[in-house]
């Protein structure tokens, strides 16, 4: 069974449209993540959601909107899609909002916007 | 606010060589540390963590100890194998209420034969 779990792996698109990232986990813990990694590997945070409620909300375009409709699904939906976009997306948990157990990491999302 | 700074990679070693990579934070009170691996076309894995200076974490012959007094937590390994190559991220979790973790930059590791 796999702990975090996204969905699709790899999602190739053009400019302009709307896309869904799902993510799941089956660990029971109760904060998770969404992080952008660019092509340098430079991870950066984007939202984070504990027990459903959102607790980081980092400087993100609004066009990025998260949802959690429960503590074990966090999707990430992205509207008008732009180049600047293209980097691999990571999802990721943790058993509460310190994260002092480390986080469990999904295998990644890689968005394509041509 | 919090910081993470580690060596720049790429670092090239051959198979069985002594590996260190450097990382040093900036953080208020005390961070927990830890050191992340990412394989190829992989998520992130916990490698190992330490909650309190001078605390030692150790996984898979890696190994890196909390140094309060140098704030640094570098991660080393006495012979590396070419199964290791990949990147490496050292990252802290600060104290008080939802934190966030910070990451470093990574380190590539590439380990030839």
């Amino acid at each position: 069974d796999t702990a975090v779990s996204q969905t699709p792996k790899y999602l190739v698109t053009q400019m302009g449209n709307d896309k869904s990232i799902k993510c799941e986990q089956n660990l029971g813990h109760d904060t998770m993540y969404w992080y952008k990694q660019d092509s340098k590997k430079f991870l950066k945070i984007m939202f984070s959601y504990n027990n459903k409620e959102l607790i980081i909300n980092e400087t993100v375009p609004n066009r990025f909107s998260p949802k959690s409709p429960d503590k074990a699904h966090l999707n990430l939906h992205i509207n008008s899609l732009e180049l600047g976009d293209s980097a691999v997306y990571f999802c990721a948990s943790s058993q509460n909002s310190r994260g002092l157990d480390g986080y469990t990491f999904g295998s990644g999302t890689r968005l394509t916007v041509v | 606010g919090d910081s993470v700074t580690q060596m720049e990679g790429p670092v090239t070693l051959s198979e069985e060589a002594f590996l260190t990579i450097n990382c040093t934070y900036t953080a208020t009170g005390y961070p927990s540390l830890f050191w992340y691996v990412q394989y190829p076309g992989e998520g992130l894995q916990l490698l190992l963590k330490a909650t309190k200076a001078d605390d030692k974490g150790s996984n898979k012959g890696f190994e890196a100890t909390y140094r309060k007094e140098t704030t640094s937590f570098h991660l080393e390994k006495g012979s590396v194998q070419v199964s290791d190559s990949a990147v490496y991220f050292c990252a802290l979790s600060g104290t008080g209420g939802y934190q966030k973790v910070t990451f470093g930059t990574g380190t590539k590791l590439q380990v030839i034969p």
